[in-house]
């Protein structure tokens, strides 16, 4: 069974790094890329960036290219989201999201990680 | 660049139909697939239509999904309304390999 299982619930202060992470399990990892997908409170989703773990190709959504990191431990099968200096505007529910090709759909999607980050 | 909008709502009555549309603001339609993920309170998306118009297995074929050129635009059908339909709705595709998402819309069945 395809799953993709998230890290927890996060708070953290405004300045703060954070490092997510989505663990994929039941297929080759190193065979589909893993997207991110931001939804703020009460918001739309927003396509933040994807990698392949096979070679840690990473593309990112000019929205939020050099505001975030996307990285890939194919050894252990889970990829990264993280932030160097978090503002409250990165409170938001994260999804990670499983992809067959670069521009096909989103077939298994984990549980989301919600960040909140406020003073 | 460019922009998917979708409408910010819509309601229908169980067993309704009801069509919910997604614009390209430039560019083709045809040039990318459009996907649709359905997302109900408090879940993860999950895909109803992928590749305009292909519905993944576990999908009822209530469900429908077309692209048009002439209003560039692509549409989600679903017929026979359940409440279970109601939900939020994401029309999807790509600029080169950049995902572009519409805003959404909530689907009220009443």
């Amino acid at each position: 069974e395809v799953q993709l299982v998230q890290s927890g619930a996060e708070v953290k202060k405004p300045g703060e790094s954070l490092k997510i992470s989505c663990k994929g399990s039941g297929y080759i990892f190193t065979s589909y890329w893993i997207a991110w997908v931001r939804q703020m409170p009460g918001k739309g989703l927003e396509w933040m960036g994807i990698i392949f773990p096979g070679d840690s190709d990473t593309r990112y959504s000019p929205s939020f290219q050099g505001q975030v990191t996307i990285s890939a431990d194919k050894s252990i099968s889970t990829a990264y989201l993280q932030w160097s200096s978090l503002k409250a505007s990165d409170t938001a529910m994260y999804y990670c999201a499983r992809q067959a090709t670069v521009t096909s759909d989103f077939d298994y999607w984990g549980q989301g990680t919600l960040v909140t980050v406020s003073s | 660049n460019f922009m998917l909008t979708q409408p910010h709502s819509v309601s229908e009555s169980p067993g309704k139909t009801v069509t919910i549309s997604c614009t390209r603001s430039s560019g083709s339609i045809a040039s990318n697939y459009v996907q649709w993920y359905q997302q109900r309170p408090g879940s993860s998306p999950t895909t109803v239509m992928y590749e305009d118009n292909q519905r993944p297995s576990g999908v009822p074929d209530r469900f429908s999904g077309s692209i048009d050129s002439s209003s560039n635009s692509a549409s989600l059908t679903i017929s026979g309304l359940k409440t279970e339909d109601e939900a939020d709705y994401y029309c999807q595709s790509y600029d080169s390999s950049r995902g572009v998402f519409g805003g959404g819309t909530k689907l009220t069945v009443l």
